[in-house]
């Protein structure tokens, strides 16, 4: 069964960088076929997709958040981990980290499961 | 970006109820459209696929349908473990978005 968790600071201050890991559990990330992604909820609020890496190294981001964000992945850990630069009160949120799935002869039928349990990272001085 | 929008942002229904969700994609996504069910505190957890495919463990009582812009989730015969909120999401294109959410709380 394939899990992932979040870990990092739970808070940030602002203007500076917010760095978070998913460690994945029960699958390789190596193993090729899926894209690893970060998603945000602030709170009360609905789900924003920041951006998604594949095993090859290949990203694709949020436009909104692009020039902020880098997603990486570092397969000796079985980790990929997201940087956001230039951070504000408006990126407080609860980041989730999941597996983006897909039927393999239709890659566009995707889907993001399973997820982690989530992390809330705060931005405050 | 393709907008997803929901419909209604909330409702109120009984156990047993029928329940209709609607989502609408602001351009044509085929059929790649999937369904979250979100309990408070909890990570959303995947329910649909593709419009209309069921993830292996969901409870037949969920259904998907649609194409193109229009979709839909329907639930019958709510049970009280479905009061939550319920999003659509789209994987058309990047960036992936989603639905505002749909909550479905105990009348």
């Amino acid at each position: 069964q394939v899990q992932l968790q979040e870990s990092g600071p739970g808070l940030v201050k602002p203007s500076q960088t917010l760095s978070l890991t998913c460690t994945v559990s029960g699958a390789s990330i190596s193993s090729g076929g899926y894209y690893w992604s970060w998603i945000r909820q602030p709170a009360g609020k609905g789900l924003e997709w920041i951006g998604h890496i594949y095993t090859s190294g290949s990203t694709n981001y949020n436009p909104s958040l692009k020039s902020r964000v880098t997603i990486s992945v570092d397969t000796s850990k079985n980790q990929f981990s997201l940087k956001l630069s230039s951070v504000t009160a408006a990126d407080t949120a609860v980041y989730y980290c999941a597996r983006e799935d897909h039927i393999i002869v239709v890659p566009d039928a995707s889907w993001l499961d399973p997820w982690g349990q989530g992390t809330l990272v705060t931005v405050s001085s | 970006d393709i907008q997803m929008t929901q419909s209604p942002s909330s409702l109120s229904a009984s156990v047993g109820d029928r329940v209709t969700i609607a989502c609408r994609a602001s351009q044509s996504i085929s059929r790649y459209l999937n369904w979250y069910q979100q309990k408070p505190g909890k990570a959303p957890k995947f329910l649909i696929y593709a419009a209309s495919s069921l993830q292996r463990g969901v409870p037949s009582r969920f259904s998907g349908s649609g194409s193109g812009t229009d979709f839909t989730l329907t639930i019958t015969s709510l049970q009280p473990e479905d009061f939550a909120i319920y999003y659509c999401q789209q994987s058309y294109s990047t960036p992936r978005t989603f639905g505002q959410g749909t909550k479905v709380e105990i009348k």
